[in-house]
């Protein structure tokens, strides 16, 4: 079993519409929850960063981690095409550690 | 301010040559990380720099990979012996290097090496 799990897709879905993305962990160390947008040809970028359990919300995105299910979330509402991207979610155990484990990217596209 | 840069964008390579890639980072970011990002795969972590030094080369796949910063500053990291194995995008990331664990990592566009 991976450390982090994270469905590929392809998730299509109409513009406006709410996304949701989400990865389970099994590492009960990590405490540290990173969501990264990356659009074609280019690296990552940080989008959405929690700590421990709990939500966070950004604009019209909304991060969600739930430790007890080792579950993460991250929730777009009003999906526009410029979200099209692959999200990839990451975490740590942080306290030090710079190492970041990433899931496998869920890529997203937002139909006009 | 310029981000993080990496050249070449693109590297093909026959197998059995060696290959250098080069990342610089933003200015002033003491933390810098390799990482290997296969087709399909989530990044993985390589080798991380404090400065000059690479505490951390656990994710190293083998010894053909090698890694060197200098001035605190430009990161190359060199593949002898290239397998096809080793096709992939390798995305280097900076960051302020203060230890603390919320610290974003900066990533630049990646190299994308294909070995025929």
């Amino acid at each position: 079993q991976k450390e982090v799990e994270q469905d590929p897709g392809p998730l299509s879905v109409p513009e406006g519409a709410i996304v949701s993305l989400n990865c389970t962990y099994s590492n009960s160390a990590f405490q540290y929850f990173m969501w990264y947008r990356q659009y074609s040809r280019k690296g990552p970028e940080l989008l959405m960063y929690t700590y421990s359990s709990g939500n966070k919300e950004d604009g019209r995105f909304t991060a969600q981690v739930d430790k007890s299910s080792k579950y993460i979330s991250l929730f777009i509402r009003d999906s526009q095409p410029s979200d099209s991207a692959t999200y990839l979610c990451a975490m740590s155990p942080g306290a030090g550690s710079y190492q970041l484990t990433f899931g496998k990217g869920t890529k997203l596209s937002v139909i006009p | 301010g310029a981000g993080v840069s990496q050249s070449p964008s693109n590297k093909v390579t026959e197998k059995g040559k060696d290959v250098e890639l080069r990342c610089d980072p933003i200015s002033g970011h003491t933390a810098l990380y390799w990482y290997r990002q296969r087709l399909g795969q989530g990044l993985e972590f390589l080798i991380y720099f404090q400065g000059n030094s690479a505490p951390d080369k656990s994710g190293l796949p083998s010894d053909r990979f090698s890694a060197e910063r200098t001035g605190e500053s430009v990161s190359t990291l060199t593949i002898q012996r290239t397998q096809q194995e080793d096709s992939a995008v390798y995305l280097c990331a900076s960051s302020l290097g203060l230890g603390l664990p919320s610290e974003t990592q900066y990533f630049g566009p990646g190299t994308r090496l294909l070995v025929l």
